[in-house]
């Protein structure tokens, strides 16, 4: 099964700020991997497929990026709206598997 | 607007069985994917199976294969997930989820369904 490594697990930032997660795949996996946001209570919200391919809806701010075994998402101004976990997943594979998450909280 | 939206969680003795349910609106239900995801208490997301459009292939995570069956009826716009000898790890939210059309990521959720497997 293909490894996800998300980093960092936690990362506390303020409203304004650049910010960058990164996801590390144990083998190549193209750029088949996708990014989510949870908020605490509800389901998940796709925000990037294909390693950069921004869903419908989702906000500019949001971009992703890599290919082979390590890829980033990127928040280009942090809005309060922002403040939640973050989840990888590739596809490569089945199984497809998940990383344990990012937690963005604010400063 | 898509919606899905899943019942039958409960409180299940180890061993026993439950049967998940999932009701799907808004698109055309035959023409997708299908996948359950779960999420243990406090911790990420697992995938747990995927359906083909037809029910001609199906995929498993190795942990429930044997003991969870995915299946779906197009007629009724429904996606089920059988559930026997469950262990107390298969505690979680078990999330329906459409596959977009071209890739296996999940575009729509449901709001989930709490099983709780426990003595």
């Amino acid at each position: 099964d293909i490894l996800m490594t998300q980093s960092p697990s936690t990362l506390s930032a303020s409203v304004g700020d650049r910010v960058t997660i990164t996801c590390r795949a144990s083998q190549s996996i193209s750029t088949w991997l996708a990014w989510y946001q949870q908020k605490p209570g509800n389901a998940p919200n796709l925000l990037i497929y294909r390693a950069s391919s921004l869903e419908s809806g989702v906000p500019s701010r949001f971009s992703g990026r890599g290919s082979g075994t390590e890829f980033t998402l990127t928040i280009s101004s942090l809005q309060p709206d922002d403040f939640a976990t973050y989840y990888c997943h590739h596809y490569n594979s089945y199984p497809i598997t998940f990383g344990q998450g990012t937690r963005l909280e604010i400063k | 607007e898509v919606q899905l939206v899943e019942s039958g969680g409960d409180l299940v003795q180890p061993g026993g069985s439950l049967r998940l349910s999932c009701v799907a609106s808004g698109f055309t239900f035959s023409a997708n994917w299908m996948s359950w995801v779960r999420q243990a208490p406090g911790k990420g997301l697992e995938w747990v199976a995927s359906i083909k459009q037809d029910s001609s292939a199906t995929k498993y995570l190795d942990s429930v294969k044997g003991r969870f069956t995915i299946s779906r009826d197009n007629a009724d716009n429904s996606l089920y997930l059988q559930m026997n000898n469950l262990r107390a790890e298969d505690t979680a939210i078990y999330y329906c989820t459409r596959n977009t059309a071209r890739d296996i990521v999940f575009d729509y959720w449901g709001q989930g369904t709490l099983v709780t497997v426990s003595s």
